[in-house]
């Protein structure tokens, strides 16, 4: 059975950074190109980052370039998101996500979310 | 970028009934490389439909997807309690992979 498990969400304050975790298992990690996507309070989904299989491409929404990083080892099945800078408008539950940006795949299965409040 | 637009925002409606969501790309969606997605609250989106019209594994056959180019559709034949939740389209054709605003299907 595939489970995505985020954890590493909390409360930060503008400004500051946090980093998500996401343990993937029941599949082979490392075949598959891996995203994060957040919804924003009572509004609609938001592609964030993704990442190739071996690490070697990293794309990213243009509101999040500078700020995030996002990175994976496939050691540990695990993929991350650096977040850096945060603002206000970051607030969201983000999500774990596979999907294949080059084999044109959409996100097939998805983790429970961790939530992350950006606040004064 | 390609930006989607759902419609209706909100489809009231009883059980049994048909319901018809529709997602209209900025675009061209090359090779119909759309989704839809269900969420219900607090849950993470459940892929429905990819490739505009092929079936996720276990998705009952009261959904279909069809549609190409830049119109594109999600029927639900006959609407069972458990439907009743937020639909998004998505494209992934091109970066940024974007999805609409969500179309919410509500109980009459």
């Amino acid at each position: 059975e595939v489970q995505l498990v985020e954890s590493g969400g909390g409360l930060v304050q503008p400004g500051g950074s946090l980093r998500l975790s996401c343990a993937a298992s029941g599949f082979t990690f490392s075949s598959y190109w891996m995203s994060w996507v957040r919804q924003a309070p009572g509004k609609g989904l938001e592609w964030v980052a993704n990442i190739k299989q071996d690490g070697s491409e990293k794309y990213y929404v243009d509101s999040v370039k500078g700020r995030f990083t996002i990175s994976r080892d496939n050691a540990k099945n695990s993929e991350y998101l650096q977040m850096n800078s945060l603002r206000v408008e970051d607030t969201a539950v983000y999500y774990c996500a596979r999907g294949d940006y080059s084999k044109r795949r959409p996100f097939d299965y998805w983790g429970q979310g961790t939530l992350v409040t950006v606040s004064s | 970028e390609i930006v989607l637009t759902q419609s209706p925002g909100t489809l009231s409606l009883s059980p049994g009934e048909r319901a018809t969501l529709s997602c209209r790309a900025s675009q061209s969606v090359s090779s119909s490389y759309l989704a839809w997605y269900q969420q219900k609250p607090g849950q993470a989106p459940r892929l429905l439909i990819y490739d505009a019209s092929s079936r996720a594994t276990g998705i009952p056959d009261r959904f279909s997807g069809s549609g190409s180019g830049t119109d594109f559709t999600l029927t639900i034949r006959r609407l069972e309690p458990e439907d009743f939740a937020v639909y998004y389209c998505q494209h992934y054709a091109t970066s940024p992979w974007t999805f609409g605003q969500g179309t919410k299907v509500e109980i009459k």
